[in-house]
C-alpha cells in the first residue's frame, strides 16, 4: 500500500499570504495525485486531480504541481474561506486509493 | 445541480449489520462509478468501496473486505453499502462520492467529486 505523508501537520498563515502544502508518496504515483479541502462539519471538496488539473469551479489561486513522489499544493493569496484541512490522495495502480493524514491551515 | 444524500446511519451494536443508502440526483447516475469513503471522528479519510457504473466491478480495501458489500440500483439512482459484522473501529461518518470519470469520459478514475454530506455510523454496545 502506498503511504502519503503530508507536511506540515499545521500551517499558520495570514490572509493574503502564500501557502505551500507538501505531500510525499512512499513510492512513485506518477501524476495520479489529488488534493481535497475539508471545512469543519462539511464533506471534502475536490480541488486538484492528476497533480495539476483544477476541478470545476475551483479558483485559480489554487494550483498543484509535482510528479513521482513529491507534490505541492499552492494557494497564491489566502482568502478567509481557505482556512481548512487539506488532504492529498493517490490512485496509482488503484484500487486501493490512499489519503494523506491531512494538513490543517489555520489563521495566524 | 449534482446532489448526493446519504441515509441509514445510526447506533448499532458490535457484530450487527446496517445498510446505508445514497440517493443521487442532478446527473446521469448510471454513467458514473460510485464510492464510499469514511472518516472516523477527528481522523482522516479512508476509502471503503467502489462500484463501476454498471455494477460489473466492485473493490474494497482489506479493512472491510468480506464484511461490506457495495451495490447500486440504476433504476432508482441509489447507491448502497451493506455493512455486516460491524466493529467499534467502523465508527465513522460515511460519505458517498461520485467518481470524476464516467462512461463518456475515461471510465472510473478514482477521484471523488462531489461528495454527499455524510451519515454517521456509531458501533457501540
Amino acid at each position: 500500500e502506498i503511504v502519503l505523508t503530508q507536511s506540515p501537520a499545521t500551517l499558520s498563515l495570514s490572509p493574503g499570504e502564500r501557502a505551500t502544502l507538501s505531500c510525499r508518496a512512499s513510492q512513485s504515483v506518477s501524476s495520479y495525485l489529488a488534493w481535497y479541502q475539508q471545512k469543519p462539519g462539511q464533506a471534502p471538496r475536490l480541488l486538484i486531480y492528476d497533480a495539476s488539473n483544477r476541478a470545476t469551479g475551483i479558483p485559480a489561486r489554487f494550483s498543484g504541481s509535482g510528479s513521482g513522489t513529491d507534490f505541492t499544493l499552492t494557494i497564491s493569496s489566502l482568502e478567509p474561506e481557505d482556512f481548512a484541512v487539506y488532504y492529498c490522495q493517490q490512485r496509482s495502480n488503484w484500487p486501493p486509493v490512499t489519503f494523506g493524514q491531512g494538513t490543517r491551515l489555520e489563521i495566524k | 445541480q449534482v446532489q448526493l444524500v446519504e441515509s441509514g446511519g445510526g447506533v448499532v451494536q458490535p457484530g450487527r449489520s446496517l445498510r446505508l443508502s445514497c440517493a443521487a440526483s442532478g446527473f446521469s447516475f448510471s454513467s458514473h462509478g460510485m464510492h464510499w469513503v469514511r472518516q472516523a471522528p477527528g481522523k482522516g479519510l479512508e476509502w471503503v468501496a467502489v462500484i463501476w457504473y454498471d455494477g460489473s466491478n466492485k473493490y474494497y480495501p482489506d479493512s472491510v473486505k468480506g464484511r461490506f458489500t457495495i451495490s447500486r440500483d440504476n433504476s432508482k439512482n441509489t447507491l448502497y453499502l451493506q455493512m455486516n459484522s460491524l466493529r467499534a473501529d467502523d465508527t465513522a461518518v460515511y460519505y458517498c462520492a461520485r467518481d470524476l470519470g464516467g462512461v463518456a469520459a475515461a471510465g472510473t478514475l478514482g477521484w471523488f467529486d462531489p461528495w454527499g454530506q455524510g451519515t454517521l455510523v456509531t458501533v457501540s454496545s
